[in-house]
């Protein structure tokens, strides 16, 4: 069974500064997802990631896949207090739809 | 269109009783997942139906149930209820391309087990 890790579980930041979570797999994946959630709500799709070393923007948050596929990490610039949320890495890649998901980072930006 | 909806939004029940909780997909989309989120964890796969055929199911006891009626809406059945079942029970609409598939999640149904 695929195990998904993520780093650092908790994060409390200013507002303004730069952060980078992880997202570690015990196995290739052929596809990764990152979600974010807000309290109250379901997760959101916020990308997908498919091909080694593949990188991808979004506004500040920019996602990077591992060159082997095993790993991904989210990178925000200037984080800002609408950031804060559980963010989730999924691996989608499973032939019944499921999505494997690893335990999350909570990040908390503080005005 | 309207997103993925759950319904109750909130839930208290005692322990041993039973619980049924609803879903509505996106319009068009012929798959839901349902998953358990506990506090402070990533959310659980519990099952997969596609077309009212079940085509994953997690590891969960068989407390748990689910069903998908011809509209593609789905119950969630949970008996027997225990104090460990309390989490957000969240409904998903599911998409695949290729081999990735990609999750629209609802708002989610609190359950609390007292």
């Amino acid at each position: 069974t695929q195990l998904l890790e993520q780093s650092p579980q908790f994060l409390s930041i200013q507002e303004g500064e730069n952060l980078t979570v992880y997202c570690n797999s015990s196995s290739v994946f052929s596809s990764l997802q990152w979600y974010r959630q807000e309290p109250g709500e379901g997760p959101v799709l916020l990308v997908t990631v498919v091909t080694g070393g593949e990188v991808k923007k979004l506004k500040r948050l920019t996602f990077q896949f591992g060159d082997a596929r095993k790993d991904s990490s989210l990178h925000i610039t200037a984080a800002q207090p609408g950031d804060t949320g559980l963010y989730l890495c999924a691996d989608g890649s499973g032939n019944t739809g499921k999505l494997i998901f690893g335990q999350g980072t909570t990040l908390q930006v503080k005005p | 269109d309207a997103g993925v909806t759950q319904s109750p939004t909130h839930l208290i029940k005692t322990r041993g009783q039973h619980v049924t909780l609803r879903c509505s997909p996106i319009s068009g989309h012929k798959s839901v997942s349902w998953y358990q989120q506990v506090l402070g964890q990533g959310p659980q796969f519990i099952f997969q139906y596609y077309e009212k055929e079940e085509r994953g199911r997690g590891n969960f006891p068989d407390r748990f149930s689910a069903r998908q009626f011809p509209n593609y809406s789905s119950e969630l059945n949970v008996n027997a209820l225990l104090l460990g079942d309390s989490a957000l029970y969240l409904c998903a609409s599911t998409s695949r391309t290729g081999t990735n598939t990609e999750a629209f999640f609802g708002q989610g149904t609190r359950l609390t087990v007292v």
